[in-house]
Order: structure tokens, then sequence, then C-alpha cells
């Protein structure tokens, strides 16, 4: 079955530091990714979506999409304690019109004060 | 506020006791959606609708079933509850074209099943 692959962590990192969070998938055909953030005992809120390879940057995120190579990554520059959550990668299995995602068991990151 | 709205946010059950879990939005949002959140599993879809009446299975659709009658309402029916079935449960809804930026997530709803 085809999967999205995430290390599960934790990933600790210094407050102030870049955190780099990675994704692989085994579905060519997807076209769009996303990251999800969840703090625990909470639902996941969207951070970053992408469909073309290349950077996207918001602010402190930036997405990062490689087709060739199937990975999808996040980093997040000046990391924060209140960063601190689960990253959910997804990436939709409908063809680009975004109601069929699949999920990642997501990565635990930790940032240190 | 824009929100998906489900109810009740925790269950206790017993087996075999039938309970509807009910979701509503007031995006106006064609998609929408049902996942289980287990640990280990991740987050695994139940059920997508794509608008009203039209409703398909997801990766784990055994034991459960949905009805989107109204576009804004999306509930899940567990017919037969089993042990097997606590999870915490997860509505989602979107909107199709180019603002299309993937669902955005209920509360979520904790069932146990005993």
């Amino acid at each position: 079955q085809k999967e999205v692959e995430q290390n599960s962590g934790p990933l600790s990192v210094p407050e102030g530091a870049i955190a780099s969070l990675n994704c692989t998938y085994s579905d060519r055909g997807s076209q769009s990714f996303f990251w999800y953030r969840q703090y625990s005992g909470k639902s996941p809120e969207l951070i970053m979506f992408i469909y073309s390879n290349g950077d996207k940057e918001d602010g402190r995120f930036t997405a990062q999409l490689n087709k060739a190579s199937q990975y999808v990554s996040l980093l997040i520059r000046d990391s924060q304690p209140s960063d601190s959550a689960t990253y959910l990668c997804a990436e939709d299995r409908s063809g680009g019109s975004n109601y069929k995602l699949t999920f990642g068991k997501g990565t635990l990151l930790t940032v240190n004060p | 506020e824009a929100q998906v709205t489900q109810n009740p946010r925790y269950l206790i059950t017993v087996t075999g006791k039938k309970l509807t879990v009910t979701c509503s939005q007031n995006m106006n949002h064609e998609y929408m959606s049902w996942y289980r959140q287990d640990p280990g599993l991740g987050l695994r879809q139940i059920y997508y609708s794509m608008n009203v009446e039209v409703t398909d299975k997801g990766d784990v659709p055994e034991g459960y079933k949905v009805s989107r009658k109204e576009k804004r309402n999306f509930p899940l029916i567990l017919e037969s509850p089993s042990p097997n079935q606590t999870s915490l449960y997860f509505c989602a809804s979107s909107s199709p074209g180019p603002t299309n930026y993937g669902y955005t997530f209920g509360s979520g709803t904790r069932l146990t099943v005993v």
C-alpha cells in the first residue's frame, strides 16, 4: 500500500535553531502536499500547502517539494518553544481536488528553551 | 466564526449500542470527511463526501456509516460499536477550487467503547 512516511522523532532542537522535518511518499501521482501542526490533545491545523517543485515560504516556515525524489520537507526557522508539537505530512490522492488526504504518522518536535 | 463543530466531545458507550457523532460546518464547504486517530497509526480517513448525497469510502470504512443530506452536516454513525473503534475522531471540511488549501478540522470526539 502506498504510504506517507515520516520519522516519528522525537526531534529535539534548541530555541532559535532551524528545525527540519521530512516526509517521503510513494505515490508518484500525488500532486498536492500539506503540513499540519497538532498540539497534544488538539486538532490538526494547516501550516503549509505546496504543489509545485521547489520552495514555498510563509513567515518562519518553508516547505520544500521534490517530486523526482518524492519527498517533502518543512523547515522552521528561529524555532520557539511554542512550536513544540507533532507535525503531520499529508498527500492528496484525489488528483488535485484535495478531498482525499492521506497522512503520515507525524513527527514530534520539541524546542528546548 | 468559521468552524467545524463536532458533538459530543467525549463519549463512553457499550459494545453494540448504536451511536451517532454529529458534525456541522458553517463555511458552505462542499467537501467533508471523517478521520480517526490512533497512537502509532496516525490519522486515517474513514469516509469523505464531495457534496450532498455524494459519499465514498476512505481507507478504514468498516463498521461506520455516513450520510450527507444537507451541505452543512455530515454525521458519523456506528451501528454496532466495538472496542476496536475506541479512538479520537475528527470531522473536517474544505472547498474545491483554487482556494482549497486542505481540510479544516473540528475539535475532535474521543470515543471509548467498553
